[in-house]
């Protein structure tokens, strides 16, 4: 399995400019989320979805963030306008969860980010 | 509310070493507890896991963590450790009772390993 594809790896543009970043979890997982990485704050939970159906979207910042899952094998996360404090890496997971009453015991599978640099 | 600590940023330790990377936790119920661990310019990769059952968890690379209920405590331990072992390590927290797939990561500890 290729794992999960995240695109671009790295993103540079100006204030107010719209970003979107792409996400394609690993085939036959039901869950996926987004992650901010920054220094100052760690990685942070911005939004998951099951059977590509937002659950909790409680840590997404502004209404300047959005996200969506048209289908099972991808997912976007746009930034409207962007602002130079949204800098960070990006990170898209995804996990089996279907099954048993341990469902939510299952481990997640990171892409490898998408640099955003804001200027 | 879900917490978890780590409170060394940074850990030393020469090769072949033992290596200990600390992690205590808060949840309201019963814990799921995970180690995951990131490379520079990578994405966090998981090494291990604690559900239910034996409070020894081992997992990749040689690398093992000890649950332990009464200290709220997920430690992650290695009997030699490598050079190649250097990275910044997360302990990770949900909350079983919760029901959902939230997930709380400590701050991380970076692992330095001298040769």
């Amino acid at each position: 399995d290729a794992g999960v594809i995240q695109s671009p790896r790295h993103e540079v543009t100006e204030m107010g400019q719209e970003v979107t970043l792409r996400c394609k979890p690993i085939s036959g997982h039901d869950y996926l989320f987004w992650y901010r990485q920054t220094m100052m704050r760690g990685l942070e939970l911005l939004i998951y979805f099951n059977n590509n159906v937002p659950i909790d979207d409680s840590g997404m910042p502004e209404d300047r963030f959005s996200a969506k899952m048209p289908n099972a094998s991808f997912s976007t996360l746009k930034i409207q306008p962007s602002e130079p404090r949204d800098s960070a890496v990006y990170f898209c997971a995804s996990s089996w969860g279907a099954g048993t009453f341990l469902t939510n015991g299952y481990e997640q599978y990171f892409g490898p980010g998408t640099r955003l640099t804001v200027t | 509310a879900q917490s978890v600590a780590q409170p060394e940023d940074q850990v030393n330790v020469a090769e072949g070493n033992p290596l200990t990377v600390k992690c205590t936790y808060s949840v309201s119920g019963n814990p799921y507890l995970f180690w995951y661990v990131q490379y520079p310019n990578r994405g966090l990769q998981f090494l291990l896991k604690y559900i239910t059952g034996d409070n020894l968890v081992k997992g990749s690379y040689g690398f093992e963590a000890e649950f332990n209920k009464s200290q709220t405590s997920f430690h992650l331990k290695k009997p030699s450790a490598l050079v190649s072992d250097s990275a910044l390590y997360f302990c990770a927290v949900r909350d079983r009772r919760s029901g959902g797939f939230k997930t709380i990561f400590g701050a991380g500890t970076r692992l330095f390993v001298k040769a």
